[in-house]
C-alpha cells in the first residue's frame, strides 16, 4: 500500500514570506502529527490531528498551523517564515492514537533564506 | 520536550559486530518504540513493546523494557553497513496518546 507522501520535497522561501506543506496519510490512518527536526532541537512535536479536529498541540508560535480535511489529508503552514524555521518537516499518520506507532513520510526540507 | 535519553549519541562498529544502544525516560508510560532514520529522511518504525513486556525481538534486533528503572535498550545483531543510521526511542505516556515523545537519537555508523 502507498506510504504516507509529503509535498513538495525541498522548499526555499525568503523571510516574511509563508508556506505550505502536505501531507496524505496512509489509507486508513486517521491521525495526523507533524514534526519539526533540527539539528540542535531534535524531534520536536507540533500538532495532532484526528477527524478534521486538532486534538493536541505544541509549544510553537502561533505562525504555525495545520489543518486536516475529510479524506485525512493534512496541510501546515507557517506565516511569516523566520531564518529559525529552516529544518526538516516531518508528517507521521497512525490507525488512531501516537500509541498505534507512526509510519512517516520522508519529510519536507524547508529553507529559509 | 523530550523525555529519552539515548546512551550513546554516536556508536562506531564494525561490520558483523553488535551495536547496543539505550534509552532513559523519565515518566511512566504506555509503551516503548524504536525508529531508525537514514541521512536526513523520514523515520521507519523498528518495534513497539508495551509497558508489561520485557523483551521482544524483531529479526536482527533485539528490544528489552526495564520499567523499574525507566529504561530500554536495542539491540541489532550482526550488523551491516545497511544499519548504519540515527535510532531513537519514544515513549507514548498514558496521559496523552496523541503524541510521542523523543529522544535526541544515537547516531550509528558501520565500518565495512
Amino acid at each position: 500500500k502507498a506510504g504516507v507522501t509529503q509535498t513538495p520535497r525541498y522548499l526555499i522561501k525568503t523571510r516574511g514570506q509563508q508556506v505550505t506543506l502536505s501531507c496524505s496519510p496512509i489509507s486508513g490512518h486517521r491521525s495526523v502529527s507533524w514534526y519539526q527536526q533540527t539539528p540542535g532541537q531534535g524531534l520536536q512535536f507540533l500538532f495532532e490531528y484526528f477527524s478534521e479536529t486538532q486534538r493536541n498541540k505544541g509549544n510553537f508560535p502561533g505562525r504555525f498551523s495545520g489543518r486536516q480535511f475529510s479524506n485525512s489529508r493534512s496541510e501546515m503552514n507557517v506565516s511569516t517564515l523566520e531564518l529559525g524555521d529552516s529544518a526538516l518537516y516531518l508528517c507521521a499518520s497512525s490507525l488512531e492514537v501516537a500509541e498505534d506507532g507512526y509510519t512517516f513520510g520522508s519529510g519536507t526540507r524547508l529553507t529559509v533564506v | 520536550s523530550q523525555q529519552g535519553e539515548e546512551d550513546p549519541q554516536a556508536l562506531s562498529i564494525q561490520e558483523g559486530e553488535n551495536a547496543t544502544m539505550n534509552c532513559s525516560y523519565k515518566t511512566s508510560i504506555n509503551n516503548l518504540q524504536w525508529y531508525r532514520q537514514n541521512s536526513g529522511r523520514g523515520l521507519v518504525h523498528l518495534i513497539l513493546i508495551r509497558s508489561n513486556e520485557r523483551e521482544k525481538h524483531s529479526g536482527r534486533l533485539r528490544v528489552t523494557l526495564d520499567t523499574s528503572k525507566k529504561s530500554s535498550s536495542l539491540l541489532i545483531t550482526a550488523s551491516r553497513a545497511a544499519d548504519t543510521a540515527s535510532y531513537f526511542c519514544a515513549t507514548s505516556r498514558g496521559d496523552s496518546n496523541y503524541q510521542l515523545i523523543w529522544g535526541a537519537g544515537t547516531k550509528l555508523i558501520i565500518k565495512p
